[in-house]
């Protein structure tokens, strides 16, 4: 069946340095993927998504990775900052999904040291 | 903030009880969904509704129902709780109700069963 998962639970990023969140995903027919940050108390928010048809995408500090051959997607944040800190989910939308449906990911958290 | 609200923010109730989780979509938005987060399943897709019709559907139990009013806001029922039905329930809601539509999310109403 379709799963989203991740590889890191816990990553500890001194502020300044970038930080790399990994996630592999299952369906291959998947076309439309998003990473979200959750931050303690609050809900997820979106943060950068990425079609199926780029391999690259760049926001603001952010770039997300996609490798559709080994079905892997990534998160860069450059000049992780504390604000960064907080758990970050991969989510996929499967191309067969009706609605909108998002199938996310375990987590990743992300503890960045002053 | 995102512009989804959620009422109560917590809510401690006992096993075999009922409760209705509300949620207000962001304003001009037309689809709300249900989403559950857990500790040990993470956060799963419940349901979609779209302009008062039901759109998607996951893995949701039949002891929980959901509906959208025509003032657009939803509302999700509990029924019947048991202890693992405590988690953090999240709305988040979108203009469109079509896949790769940004979703906001809420801040979520903490659900503790006792």
């Amino acid at each position: 069946g379709e799963s989203v998962g991740l590889h890191l639970p816990t990553l500890s990023v001194q502020e300044g340095d970038n930080s790399i969140i990994n996630c592999a995903y299952s369906n291959s027919a998947s076309d439309y993927f998003i990473w979200y940050k959750q931050e303690s108390g609050k809900g997820p928010q979106f943060i950068i998504d990425i079609r199926s048809n780029m391999d690259k995408r760049q926001g603001q500090r952010v770039t997300v990775l996609l490798n559709k051959t080994v079905k892997h997607l990534s998160l860069q944040i450059a000049a992780t900052q504390p604000g960064d800190s907080a758990v970050y989910f991969c989510a996929e939308n499967g191309i067969k999904a009706a609605g909108n449906k998002l199938t996310f990911g375990g987590g990743t958290r992300v503890l960045v040291k002053p | 903030d995102s512009g989804v609200t959620q009422t109560p923010k917590h809510l401690i109730t006992a096993t075999g009880q009922r409760v209705t989780l509300r949620c207000s979509p962001r304003s001009g938005d037309l689809s709300v969904y249900w989403y559950q987060q857990s500790l040990d399943q993470g956060l799963q897709f419940l349901i979609q509704y779209y302009n008062g019709e039901e759109r998607a559907k996951g893995n949701i139990l039949e002891r929980f129902s959901a509906q959208q009013f025509p003032d657009l806001h939803s509302e999700l029922n509990l029924s019947s709780l048991e202890l693992g039905d405590s988690a953090l329930y999240f709305c988040a809601s979108s203009v469109d109700q079509g896949k790769n539509t940004e979703a906001f999310f809420g801040q979520g109403t903490r659900l503790t069963v006792v």
